[in-house]
Protein backbone atom coordinates (compact mmCIF):
# COMPACT_ATOMS: atom_id res chain seq x y z
CA UNK A 1 0.00 0.00 0.00
CA UNK A 2 1.65 3.29 -1.07
CA UNK A 3 2.48 5.82 1.44
CA UNK A 4 3.52 9.79 1.27
CA UNK A 5 5.25 11.34 3.54
CA UNK A 6 5.90 15.25 3.14
CA UNK A 7 8.47 17.03 4.86
CA UNK A 8 8.82 19.67 6.76
CA UNK A 9 5.58 19.51 8.39
CA UNK A 10 5.55 23.29 8.67
CA UNK A 11 8.03 25.96 7.21
CA UNK A 12 8.08 29.55 7.83
CA UNK A 13 10.39 31.82 5.77
CA UNK A 14 11.05 35.72 4.83
CA UNK A 15 9.38 37.17 1.95
CA UNK A 16 11.82 36.30 -1.05
CA UNK A 17 13.59 33.16 -0.41
CA UNK A 18 13.76 30.36 -2.44
CA UNK A 19 12.35 27.04 -0.64
CA UNK A 20 12.13 23.43 -1.48
CA UNK A 21 9.18 21.28 0.33
CA UNK A 22 9.82 17.35 -0.33
CA UNK A 23 7.64 14.41 -0.85
CA UNK A 24 8.66 10.89 -0.52
CA UNK A 25 6.64 7.84 -1.69
CA UNK A 26 7.13 4.10 -1.12
CA UNK A 27 5.63 2.63 -4.80
CA UNK A 28 7.58 3.71 -7.45
CA UNK A 29 5.42 2.03 -10.05
CA UNK A 30 3.03 5.49 -10.05
CA UNK A 31 1.57 7.07 -13.28
CA UNK A 32 1.80 10.63 -11.83
CA UNK A 33 2.52 12.90 -9.13
CA UNK A 34 0.46 15.40 -8.80
CA UNK A 35 1.20 19.02 -6.66
CA UNK A 36 -1.79 20.85 -5.13
CA UNK A 37 -1.83 23.85 -2.72
CA UNK A 38 -4.76 24.34 -0.25
CA UNK A 39 -5.82 27.28 1.67
CA UNK A 40 -7.54 27.22 4.98
CA UNK A 41 -11.01 26.70 4.74
CA UNK A 42 -10.79 25.72 0.75
CA UNK A 43 -10.48 23.52 -1.72
CA UNK A 44 -7.54 21.62 -3.16
CA UNK A 45 -5.58 23.77 -6.64
CA UNK A 46 -4.30 21.92 -8.59
CA UNK A 47 -0.14 23.48 -9.18
CA UNK A 48 1.91 20.90 -11.26
CA UNK A 49 0.83 17.29 -12.69
CA UNK A 50 4.33 15.66 -13.26
CA UNK A 51 3.84 12.10 -15.41
CA UNK A 52 5.80 9.11 -14.59
CA UNK A 53 8.14 9.39 -17.78
CA UNK A 54 8.51 13.04 -17.01
CA UNK A 55 11.47 14.45 -15.08
CA UNK A 56 10.15 18.16 -13.53
CA UNK A 57 7.42 20.21 -14.57
CA UNK A 58 7.31 24.16 -14.11
CA UNK A 59 4.94 26.73 -13.44
CA UNK A 60 5.80 30.35 -13.24
CA UNK A 61 7.89 30.01 -10.02
CA UNK A 62 6.96 26.69 -9.46
CA UNK A 63 8.87 24.12 -10.45
CA UNK A 64 8.79 20.25 -9.82
CA UNK A 65 10.83 17.30 -9.79
CA UNK A 66 10.43 13.74 -9.93
CA UNK A 67 12.59 10.57 -9.23
CA UNK A 68 10.81 8.01 -9.45
CA UNK A 69 13.08 5.36 -8.81
CA UNK A 70 14.09 6.63 -5.60
CA UNK A 71 10.50 7.72 -4.74
CA UNK A 72 10.76 11.35 -4.18
CA UNK A 73 9.12 14.58 -5.56
CA UNK A 74 10.46 18.17 -4.52
CA UNK A 75 8.29 21.54 -5.46
CA UNK A 76 10.60 24.03 -5.28
CA UNK A 77 8.79 28.00 -5.10
CA UNK A 78 11.57 31.09 -5.66
CA UNK A 79 11.19 33.99 -4.53
CA UNK A 80 8.23 33.31 -2.03
CA UNK A 81 5.47 36.06 -1.84
CA UNK A 82 3.18 36.00 1.36
CA UNK A 83 0.45 34.84 -1.05
CA UNK A 84 2.25 31.89 -1.36
CA UNK A 85 1.50 30.86 2.29
CA UNK A 86 -0.72 27.78 2.27
CA UNK A 87 -0.63 23.96 2.61
CA UNK A 88 1.01 22.32 -0.25
CA UNK A 89 0.26 18.37 -0.53
CA UNK A 90 1.78 16.03 -2.84
CA UNK A 91 -0.71 12.99 -4.47
CA UNK A 92 0.58 10.35 -5.86
CA UNK A 93 -1.39 8.16 -8.35
CA UNK A 94 -1.00 4.74 -9.17
CA UNK A 95 -4.83 3.28 -9.28
CA UNK A 96 -5.75 5.46 -6.71
CA UNK A 97 -4.64 9.07 -5.10
CA UNK A 98 -2.72 8.93 -2.04
CA UNK A 99 -1.63 12.00 -0.43
CA UNK A 100 1.11 13.11 2.12
CA UNK A 101 -0.05 15.14 4.98
CA UNK A 102 1.04 18.37 3.39
CA UNK A 103 3.29 21.14 4.66
CA UNK A 104 2.29 24.23 6.21
CA UNK A 105 3.98 27.03 4.67
CA UNK A 106 3.72 30.72 5.94
CA UNK A 107 5.59 33.67 4.00
CA UNK A 108 6.34 36.77 5.90
CA UNK A 109 6.04 40.01 4.64
CA UNK B 1 -18.11 27.14 -14.79
CA UNK B 2 -17.31 24.90 -11.75
CA UNK B 3 -15.57 21.96 -12.91
CA UNK B 4 -16.55 19.83 -9.62
CA UNK B 5 -19.29 20.75 -7.72
CA UNK B 6 -20.54 19.28 -4.20
CA UNK B 7 -23.23 20.67 -2.34
CA UNK B 8 -24.18 21.40 0.59
CA UNK B 9 -21.06 23.39 1.17
CA UNK B 10 -22.02 23.17 4.54
CA UNK B 11 -24.16 20.98 6.50
CA UNK B 12 -24.80 20.69 10.32
CA UNK B 13 -27.15 17.43 11.44
CA UNK B 14 -27.98 15.73 14.47
CA UNK B 15 -26.40 12.04 15.60
CA UNK B 16 -28.54 9.57 13.94
CA UNK B 17 -29.60 11.26 11.17
CA UNK B 18 -28.85 10.15 7.30
CA UNK B 19 -27.36 12.71 5.00
CA UNK B 20 -26.70 12.92 1.25
CA UNK B 21 -23.54 14.93 -0.33
CA UNK B 22 -24.42 15.44 -4.30
CA UNK B 23 -21.09 16.14 -6.55
CA UNK B 24 -21.55 16.31 -9.93
CA UNK B 25 -18.26 16.95 -12.50
CA UNK B 26 -19.10 18.30 -15.93
CA UNK B 27 -15.06 18.01 -17.24
CA UNK B 28 -16.22 14.59 -18.78
CA UNK B 29 -14.33 12.35 -16.81
CA UNK B 30 -14.77 8.94 -16.20
CA UNK B 31 -13.24 8.31 -12.68
CA UNK B 32 -14.69 10.00 -9.44
CA UNK B 33 -13.52 10.24 -5.74
CA UNK B 34 -14.41 10.75 -2.37
CA UNK B 35 -12.18 11.59 -0.03
CA UNK B 36 -12.34 12.61 3.93
CA UNK B 37 -10.05 15.53 5.33
CA UNK B 38 -10.25 14.94 9.18
CA UNK B 39 -9.21 17.62 11.81
CA UNK B 40 -5.92 17.42 11.83
CA UNK B 41 -6.34 18.15 7.93
CA UNK B 42 -4.91 14.59 6.61
CA UNK B 43 -6.49 13.58 3.01
CA UNK B 44 -7.59 10.25 3.07
CA UNK B 45 -9.39 8.64 0.06
CA UNK B 46 -12.79 6.41 0.48
CA UNK B 47 -14.51 5.57 -2.62
CA UNK B 48 -13.13 5.51 -6.38
CA UNK B 49 -15.79 5.30 -9.12
CA UNK B 50 -14.76 4.20 -12.61
CA UNK B 51 -17.37 4.17 -15.01
CA UNK B 52 -20.22 4.00 -12.86
CA UNK B 53 -18.42 0.87 -11.19
CA UNK B 54 -17.06 0.88 -7.55
CA UNK B 55 -12.90 0.55 -7.75
CA UNK B 56 -11.76 1.31 -4.64
CA UNK B 57 -13.44 1.14 -0.95
CA UNK B 58 -11.12 1.54 1.32
CA UNK B 59 -11.94 0.70 5.29
CA UNK B 60 -14.94 2.54 5.64
CA UNK B 61 -18.03 1.87 7.75
CA UNK B 62 -20.72 0.35 5.86
CA UNK B 63 -23.05 3.84 6.97
CA UNK B 64 -21.26 5.16 3.85
CA UNK B 65 -22.68 4.18 0.82
CA UNK B 66 -21.58 5.87 -2.53
CA UNK B 67 -24.40 5.76 -5.24
CA UNK B 68 -23.26 7.23 -9.05
CA UNK B 69 -26.42 7.19 -11.49
CA UNK B 70 -24.66 8.19 -14.14
CA UNK B 71 -20.70 8.81 -14.84
CA UNK B 72 -20.60 12.81 -13.98
CA UNK B 73 -22.19 12.10 -10.52
CA UNK B 74 -21.15 10.69 -7.15
CA UNK B 75 -22.88 11.12 -4.56
CA UNK B 76 -22.37 10.31 -0.95
CA UNK B 77 -24.66 8.91 1.77
CA UNK B 78 -24.14 8.46 5.32
CA UNK B 79 -26.60 6.81 7.90
CA UNK B 80 -26.88 6.96 11.37
CA UNK B 81 -24.25 9.91 11.67
CA UNK B 82 -22.16 9.42 14.64
CA UNK B 83 -19.98 12.47 15.94
CA UNK B 84 -16.70 10.99 14.28
CA UNK B 85 -17.91 11.67 10.61
CA UNK B 86 -17.42 15.39 11.60
CA UNK B 87 -15.03 16.68 8.75
CA UNK B 88 -14.35 17.95 5.16
CA UNK B 89 -15.96 15.38 2.41
CA UNK B 90 -14.09 16.47 -1.00
CA UNK B 91 -15.01 15.06 -4.24
CA UNK B 92 -12.47 14.70 -6.96
CA UNK B 93 -12.83 13.75 -11.24
CA UNK B 94 -10.06 12.78 -13.25
CA UNK B 95 -9.85 10.58 -16.74
CA UNK B 96 -9.08 7.33 -15.71
CA UNK B 97 -5.74 6.48 -14.43
CA UNK B 98 -3.70 7.44 -17.71
CA UNK B 99 -0.52 9.16 -17.21
CA UNK B 100 -1.73 12.68 -18.22
CA UNK B 101 -4.38 12.38 -15.95
CA UNK B 102 -4.63 15.49 -13.50
CA UNK B 103 -7.45 15.40 -10.81
CA UNK B 104 -9.64 17.85 -9.98
CA UNK B 105 -11.68 18.56 -6.46
CA UNK B 106 -14.35 20.07 -5.56
CA UNK B 107 -14.48 23.36 -2.53
CA UNK B 108 -15.90 20.59 -0.31
CA UNK B 109 -18.40 19.92 2.40
CA UNK B 110 -17.91 20.74 6.11
CA UNK B 111 -19.88 18.54 7.80
CA UNK B 112 -20.97 18.82 11.44
CA UNK B 113 -22.58 16.06 13.45
CA UNK B 114 -24.03 17.82 16.84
Amino acid sequence: KQEVTQIPAALSVPEGENLVLNCSFTDSAIYNLQWFRQDPGKGLTSLLLIQSSQREQTSGRLNASLDKSSGRSTLYIAASQPGDSATYLCAVNNNDMRFGAGTRLTVKP
Amino acid sequence: DTAVSQTPKYLVTQMGNDKSIKCEQNLGHDTMYWYKQDSKKFLKIMFSYNNKELIINETVPNRFSPKSPDKAHLNLHINSLELGDSAVYFCASSQGWQANTEAFFGQGTRLTVV
